[in-house]
């Protein structure tokens, strides 16, 4: 099956830094990804939709300043959280759409944990 | 905001048992419905996913029931084993323009050995 990368998949940082996630599919090409956050024992929430070569759109209360998100290739989208406080602390997860034909499915990356001191 | 209710919140079942856990979707618009398992600090893994045209779906021991007229599915996992412990989320794809999945919210299962 599909393969999406996601890197790193554990970050801790100093409040006030600014992080950087990559998401990346391997052997597929992706003109659509997604970004999630995800709190303990919650379900995958959205937080933008990624387009290849065009502006992110974004979930009804997510900052887009704040979560910067960046889709410059077909196979590589990347989220930066901005100035990064403790109640950003959260698992991030991306998806990406590979569409074969008629069937079209969803490949999730590993997720990655961050923790902001 | 379209909804997937999903039940029950957390379940525990015997090794060898059947696994069941049910959704219900809003949106007649929904024309995909996967099943992912969510291990801890893993990302969710696609499981097995149906299309409105077709009431089941067999993978091995993993079985969707699909209900369109209920607006309703369901995962059932046979032989349930202690590896099947897990995260389960239903989820309802919108094939409009936003092409957004909308995820249920989760069920923990337990399989005891």
């Amino acid at each position: 099956g599909a393969v999406v990368s996601q890197h790193p998949s554990w970050v801790i940082c100093k409040s006030g830094t600014s992080v950087k996630i990559e998401c990346r599919s391997l052997d597929f090409q992706a003109t659509t990804m997604f970004w999630y956050r995800q709190f303990p024992k919650q379900s995958l929430m959205l937080m933008a939709t990624s387009n290849e070569g065009s502006k992110a759109t974004y979930e009804q209360g997510v900052e887009k300043d704040k979560f910067l998100i960046n889709h410059a290739s077909l196979t590589l989208s990347t989220l930066t959280v901005t100035s990064a406080h403790p109640e950003d602390s959260s698992f991030y997860i991306c998806s990406a759409r590979d569409t074969d034909g008629s069937n079209e499915k969803l490949f999730f990356g590993s997720g990655t944990q961050l923790s902001v001191l | 905001q379209q909804q997937v209710k999903q039940s029950p919140q957390s379940l525990i079942v015997q090794k060898g048992g059947i696994s069941i856990i049910n959704c219900a979707y809003e949106n007649t618009a929904f024309d995909y419905f996967p099943w992912y398992q969510q291990f801890p600090g893993k990302g969710p893994a696609l499981l097995i996913a149906i299309r409105p045209d077709v009431s089941e779906k067999k993978e091995g021991r993993f079985t969707i029931s699909f209900n369109k007229s209920a607006k309703q599915f369901s995962l059932h996992i046979m032989d349930s084993q202690p590896g099947d412990s897990a995260t389960y989320f239903c989820a309802s794809y919108y094939s409009g323009s936003a092409r957004q999945l909308t995820f249920g919210s989760g069920t923990q299962l337990t399989v005891l050995p």
